[in-house]
């Protein structure tokens, strides 16, 4: 199947400071890609969906100026937590399709973030 | 709106014997049905999906799926579990002109030896 690969796996941030995920397609052209955060022993929640070269449409109670995402590139989206609290640590998981309805999202490997 | 719902949180079955994750849906017009599966820490594994035709669709890892419309079911089974198939499984869903993915709140699959 389609690859997405995430980047990093992990990450350590200081409290105050902004740390970006990227989220790559590999082997396809992500017309739209997801963001979702995972709680421990919790569902998938989404953040947001970004299409390539217009803006995220967040979800109710997401913070759009502190979850910034860019979807520059048909291959390339970026969720950047600005201004990181720990309680912003989670597990990040971003995945991308190549459109609506019957196409497949993959997914990526996940990027666990903590905010020390 | 369009939601779906797993009633188990756990299931638990004894390697060799078949195993069943249910899941139901709702949506407004005809759905497009998926599991995934996540390993501890790890993303999400797509396992297979209903898109139209035949009712019982089969998968990755011998897993396979029945869509029941009249149910609004779409149930994961397995005929002889294994120890490895131990992990959380997700069911979701995508409204014909829906971009984005619904996942239901997860079961946790235990096989024990």
């Amino acid at each position: 199947g389609a690859v997405v690969s995430q980047h990093p796996s992990r990450v350590i941030c200081k409290s105050g400071t902004s740390v970006k995920i990227e989220c790559r397609s590999l082997d396809f052209q992500a017309t739209t890609m997801f963001w979702y955060r995972q709680f421990p022993k919790k569902s998938l929640m989404l953040m947001a969906t970004s299409n390539e070269g217009s803006k995220a449409t967040y979800e109710q109670g997401v913070e759009k100026d502190k979850f910034l995402i860019n979807h520059a590139s048909l291959t390339l989206s970026t969720l950047t937590v600005t201004s990181a609290h720990p309680e912003d640590s989670s597990f990040y998981i971003c995945s991308a399709t190549t459109g609506q309805g019957r196409n497949t999202i993959y997914f990526g490997e996940g990027s666990w973030l903590t905010v020390v | 709106a369009q939601s779906v719902a797993q009633p188990e949180d756990q299931v638990n079955v004894a390697e060799g014997n078949p195993l069943t994750v249910k899941c139901t849906y709702s949506v407004s017009g005809n759905p497009y049905l998926f599991w995934y599966v996540q390993y501890p820490n790890r993303g999400l594994q797509f396992l297979l999906k209903y898109i139209t035709g035949d009712n019982l669709v089969k998968g990755s890892y011998g897993f396979e799926a029945e869509f029941n419309k009249s149910q609004t079911s779409f149930h994961l089974k397995k005929p002889s579990a294994l120890v490895s198939d131990s992990a959380l499984y997700f069911c979701a869903v995508r409204d014909i002109s829906a971009s984005k993915i619904i996942f239901g709140s997860g079961t946790r699959l235990s096989i024990r030896p």
